[in-house]
């Protein structure tokens, strides 16, 4: 049981290059996120999925997209970097899908990205 | 914004010791979940404690919740070196997407050997 996969783990970009930040679970979770890490901010929603076809905006969503195609697969998009996007990317994953039914988030192990 | 703050930032212990770490929060919560991460890795949910609870137990950590006052805490008693990590908790609200977890800025413990 593998869990949360994101990849890759590392990644270096020009600054207007894009990328898209791989994430995948196999629990079977309806509830998927992602959050940027940015020293002493703590962690920050980008953007988040209650399900297949459904996404919604977190708190930092601006230059970034995603979208969500099956149960398993939650893909980041960054369509034009910006050394302000430098930061760790981290995917998440749960049960939950209201707050009668919270259930622990599940993490990645990461994406380090630097935006020259 | 951050919806939970941690308390003290930082937390530097003997082995042995015992770690105590503070949570306030502003608004009214369904549940409270405090996580670990360790240098390099993904967060690691340790408890979630429910807005109708008190008190949790799970091995050497204890987390309380009082609702009146905002705030969380999560003790780690008999601590060891491997528990050299930061420490997060995540309120999630009442309603629309603020179920969605909301995490603090973290406590970074040291334990020393």
């Amino acid at each position: 049981n593998a869990g949360v996969t994101q990849t890759p783990k590392f990644q270096v970009l020009k600054t207007g290059q894009s990328m898209t930040l791989q994430c995948a679970q196999d629990m079977n979770h309806e509830y998927m996120s992602w959050y940027r890490q940015d020293p002493g901010m703590g962690l920050r929603l980008i953007h988040y999925s209650v399900g297949a076809g459904i996404t919604d905006q977190g708190e930092v969503p601006n230059g970034y997209n995603v979208s969500r195609s099956t149960t398993e697969d939650f893909p980041l998009r960054l369509l034009s970097a910006a050394p302000s996007q430098t930061s760790v990317y981290f995917c998440a994953s749960s049960h939950t899908r209201s707050p009668e039914a919270s259930s622990p988030l599940h993490f990645g192990n990461g994406t380090r990205l630097t935006v020259t | 914004s951050q919806q939970g703050e941690e308390d003290p930032q930082a937390l530097s212990i003997q082995e042995g010791e015992n770690a105590t770490m503070n949570c306030s929060y502003k608004t009214s919560i369904n549940n409270l979940q405090w996580y670990r991460q360790n240098s390099g890795r993904g967060l690691v949910h340790l408890i979630l404690i429910r807005s109708n609870e008190r008190e949790k137990h799970s091995g050497r950590l204890r987390v309380t919740l009082d609702t009146s006052k905002k705030s969380s805490s999560l003790l780690i008693t008999a601590s060891r070196a491997a528990d050299t990590a930061s420490y997060f908790c995540a309120t999630a609200g009442l309603g629309g997407g603020s179920y969605i977890p909301t995490f603090g800025r973290g406590t970074s413990l040291i334990v020393h050997p």
